[in-house]
């Protein structure tokens, strides 16, 4: 089993542009997660797919992000009109289904927004 | 409301060392898990132990043990004869269902661990 997978790994851009990151899961794990990490905290959840089901989107997530999982496979999480703001480490995690089960993460997109 | 604390922000010891990471965490739920991630300077996040909240045995595996005490509400992490590999930022989290049936993660801000050679 490979592990979770994210492209790119370093994105930066400049305010206003719209960039968009893919998370590729573990295969065969129903669940998909994208958490926000910014410089010396902990990572605080986005949102969630439970297959292409997006079942709960955080208050974090402005009308400026969206997210997909168009398969039930790979996701992707877009950001319009990026701001300083959403500069930070965008995560990913995959579980399969199941009570409390272990979340695998993915090693990150680093955004930095000029 | 569900709260991790870990306030130790950085610790450095000198290799071969033992170090304990502190967490607390807080929750109304009777059923919880508890879990540390280790996330080195690559950025992904490895997991190290999930524990539930039934569950008060004492861990060990290698030179990793873990103590669990719902009476102080406290899920502290330890390395014996720290090594300089060791080097990373270390996140306890708590696990919880949502209405919707999601299982989030809710992280402490993490502990900064430096081993020096």
């Amino acid at each position: 089993d490979t592990g979770v997978s994210q492209d790119p790994r370093h994105k930066i851009t400049k305010r206003g542009q719209n960039v968009t990151f893919r998370c590729d899961p573990i295969s065969e794990h129903n669940r998909l997660y994208w958490y926000r990490q910014t410089l010396g905290q902990g990572p605080e959840f986005l949102t969630y797919f439970q297959n292409e089901a997006q079942l709960e989107k955080s208050r974090l997530l402005s009308d400026r992000f969206s997210a997909e999982r168009p398969k039930g496979s790979f996701s992707t999480l877009e950001i319009q009109r990026t701001e300083q703001g959403d500069s930070a480490m965008y995560l990913c995690a995959s579980s399969p289904l199941g009570a409390k089960n272990i979340q695998y993460f993915g090693a990150g997109t680093r955004l930095s927004v000029l | 409301a569900q709260k991790v604390t870990q306030a130790q922000t950085e610790i450095s010891v000198v290799e071969k060392e033992d170090v304990t990471l502190d967490c607390v965490y807080e929750t109304r739920d009777t059923t919880y898990y508890l879990f540390w991630y280790k996330q080195p300077p690559s950025g992904e996040l490895v997991f190290l132990i999930r524990r539930n909240s039934f569950d008060e045995q004492n861990e060990i595996s290698g030179r990793y043990s873990w103590n669990f005490q719902k009476s102080t509400s406290s899920f502290n992490f330890t390395i014996t004869a720290s090594q300089v590999v060791d080097s990373a930022v270390y996140f306890c989290a708590l696990i919880y269902s949502s209405n919707f049936g999601n299982e989030k993660l809710t992280f402490g801000t993490g502990t900064r661990l430096t081993i020096i050679p």
